[in-house]
């Protein structure tokens, strides 16, 4: 079957740093997404690995391992608005996205 | 209006009750989606439109009935529901992943209650 595991929770501190970690097992790989959604809101687009390697967009970064079946997204300099669900997910052979239950990651100042 | 909208935000309605929940989307996608996201569980993909086709997921109960008369507007339409079929209904749109790396773009959601 298809699976994807991220972490229930995670909580840090505002300033700091924190990786969220995603494994994959799914029929095909045609790319791998993050969202954000915050509480009540819509999911929003946060990044995009097709390749290996890591991809930096300002505080976010999210790195790829497609032979581990493996990645995170690192955030960076948290603010209190980080506070949020991340979701992970992977695009199959068919084309379908496979969810995540998604990290809740809470903020503390 | 841009973006993905979903109405209503919110419903309440009876086992016995009929309702439909509507998408509209104005980035001209040609995809569009309904997901079903209930607590602490992975988004669950219930329908796809795309290129005009439907594709459907055979684990969706037929109290459940998508509509799709354009590429821009999708309908939920729900019949004698279940209190399980208590959650959060995500309407997105995209371009035909078929055609290369495209991205989803969610509305907000309709909060569905069944009592």
């Amino acid at each position: 079957g298809q699976n994807i595991d991220q972490p229930t929770e995670m909580t840090a501190t505002e300033g700091a740093i924190v990786q969220i970690n995603c494994t994959y097992q799914t029929s095909g790989f045609n790319g791998l997404f993050w969202y954000q959604q915050h509480a009540g809101e819509a999911p929003t687009f946060l990044s995009y690995n097709v390749l290996d390697g890591l991809e930096e967009k300002g505080r976010f970064s999210s790195f790829l391992s497609r032979s581990k079946g493996y990645s995170y997204l690192l955030l960076k300099e948290l603010q209190m608005k980080d506070s949020a669900s991340y979701l992970c997910a992977v695009e199959d052979s068919n084309y379908q996205l496979i969810w995540g239950a998604g990290t809740k990651l809470i903020i503390k100042p | 209006e841009t973006g993905v909208t979903q109405t209503p935000r919110h419903l309440v309605m009876g086992m016995t009750n009929k309702k439909s929940l509507k998408c509209e989307q104005h980035l001209g996608h040609n995809a569009m989606y309904w997901y079903k996201q209930s607590a602490k569980k992975p988004l669950e993909l219930m329908f796809v439109y795309s290129l005009e086709e439907r594709v459907e997921n055979n684990s969706v109960p037929s109290r459940f009935s998508p509509e799709c008369p354009n590429s821009s507007h999708l309908f939920l339409h729900l019949h004698t529901l279940q209190p399980e079929d208590s959650a959060l209904y995500l309407c997105a749109s995209s371009q035909d992943p078929k055609g290369g790396y495209t991205e989803a773009f969610f509305g907000q959601g309709t909060r569905l209650t069944v009592v």
